[in-house]
């Protein structure tokens, strides 16, 4: 079944480490984008992308950092600069140039300790 | 600046009955509007939309109303059910994706946490 899949679900870490959240998409989706959710403030774009080898800084970009290296792939690094990276992140996906949705995948829980 | 506003946080509606999600916005960019549904822990699931060009759309228990002039949109879900209890995001996004660079690029509401009872 064509979906968002993100790794882990659970993650935790330690400060001043930096951390990978992976992100996959079998959808043929050109674009892909990163959201933070924290409570009360629902949805916040931190990158995003509309093609391969190419990426843009949403709202939200300080201390994070992605790469598109393929179409399907668009991982997320939580860097040591990022203060409260505690949250809930979640990868998503949609066709460029047309008016629809964006798929979203099931999210990473990052929790630092 | 919260562009786009879920000013209630929480609904709670007898099952059976009406239940009416609140948004606003306050940029006048904005031609597309979307309503997520999201349970604990899972990623939002996409419910329905409506472009600016239209003021009203349905989908089975789901409709969702535009209001241009006030900048408003709801999402009526009749008759509600348990497993409509959910968080609710509103969302939108500008015209011409490519001319802004921004893809299908959302800019969402705070949320309305809906419960539905007994």
């Amino acid at each position: 079944d064509g979906g968002i899949t993100q790794s882990p679900k659970y993650l935790f870490r330690k400060e001043g480490q930096n951390v990978t959240l992976s992100c996959e998409q079998n959808l043929n989706h050109d674009a892909m984008y990163w959201y933070r959710q924290d409570p009360g403030q629902g949805l916040r774009l931190i990158y995003y992308s509309q093609i391969v080898n190419d990426f843009q800084k949403g709202d939200i970009a300080e201390g994070y950092s992605v790469s598109r290296e393929k179409k399907e792939s668009f991982p997320l690094t939580v860097t040591s600069a990022q203060k409260n990276p505690t949250a809930f992140y979640l990868c998503a996906s949609s066709i460029v140039g047309q008016r629809n949705e964006a798929f979203f995948g099931q999210g990473t829980r990052l929790t630092v300790v | 600046d919260q562009q786009v506003k879920q000013n209630s946080p929480s609904l709670s509606v007898q099952e059976g009955r009406i239940s009416i999600l609140n948004c606003d916005y306050t940029n006048s960019m904005f031609d597309y509007f979307l309503w997520y549904k999201k349970y604990p822990a899972e990623g939002p699931t996409f419910l329905i939309s409506i472009s600016s060009i239209k003021d009203k759309n349905e989908d089975g228990r789901f409709t969702v109303f535009l209001n241009k002039s006030a900048k408003h949109l709801s999402l009526h879900i009749v008759p509600s059910q348990p497993g409509d209890s959910a968080v609710y995001f509103c969302a939108a996004s500008f015209p011409s994706p490519i001319l802004t660079g921004g893809g299908n690029k959302l800019t969402f509401g705070t949320g309305t946490q809906l419960k539905v009872e007994l």
